[in-house]
């Protein structure tokens, strides 16, 4: 079984600075992914990023990118030069390699301040 | 080219109603998975299913909740006979096959269930 916890519900950055969201998974499995959503006020999830147990690099996709520290089992999502379009929900989530099936944290909620 | 669409988006039923959410994947997708927000609560996955055929309903609660995905049509969601507890928002997801991984499923914008 999978765990996610995400410990800040929420969080408050100004425009243009970075920010870091943290999340830390529990999983005994030796292949899984880890994912980033973001959940607009309007709703709909949107994918933001995806990394592999076994991937060495940490992922980075525009303005985003994963921290990912294996042995401390965290995920932590960067985001550089909040944009006031960035606030949101935030999501992590992980799946055992292969699956179908992902876990999801609670999210945590970020306000961009101009 | 049209993302997943979910109608309605926003539904208010009474307790002992009937709800019936639907949602078309993209076009090309075979393959649908509903979940389920409640309040504050990342999502849970409820069902996977293919055209005519249910894959994996382990998330699915074992009464009042149905689901299916014709050979013509929508994919839908029914509960019935609503409790508050229904009250929550559902995401539907599709992919063009087996999603080998989460990050291939793309989601819809939810359809948000009020129970009064």
């Amino acid at each position: 079984a999978q765990k996610i916890t995400q410990t800040q519900p929420g969080m408050f950055v100004q425009e243009k600075e970075a920010v870091t969201l943290d999340c830390t998974y529990d999983t005994s499995d030796q292949s899984y992914g880890l994912f980033w959503y973001k959940q607009p006020s309007s709703g709909e999830m949107i994918f933001l990023i995806y990394q592999g147990s076994y991937d060495e690099q940490n992922a980075t996709e525009g303005r985003y990118s994963l921290n990912f520290q294996k042995a401390r089992k965290s995920a932590n999502l960067v985001i550089s030069a909040s944009q006031l379009g960035d606030s949101a929900m935030y999501f992590c989530a992980s799946s055992s390699g292969g699956s179908y099936i992902p876990t999801f944290g609670r999210g945590t909620s970020l306000i961009v301040h101009p | 080219n049209a993302g997943v669409m979910q109608n309605p988006r926003h539904l208010v039923r009474r307790r002992g109603q009937e709800a019936r959410l639907r949602c078309s994947p993209m076009k090309g997708h075979s393959h649908v998975y509903w979940y389920r927000q409640l309040p504050e609560e990342g999502l849970k996955f409820m069902v996977y299913l293919q055209k005519e055929n249910i894959i994996d309903e382990s998330g699915m609660p074992k009464e009042r909740f149905s689901a299916e995905f014709p050979k013509e049509g929508p994919s839908i969601l029914r509960i019935q006979q609503v409790v508050r507890g229904d009250s929550a928002a559902y995401f539907c997801a599709s992919s063009p096959t087996f999603a080998r991984d989460t990050y291939e499923q793309y989601f819809g914008p939810g359809t948000r269930l009020t129970v009064t």
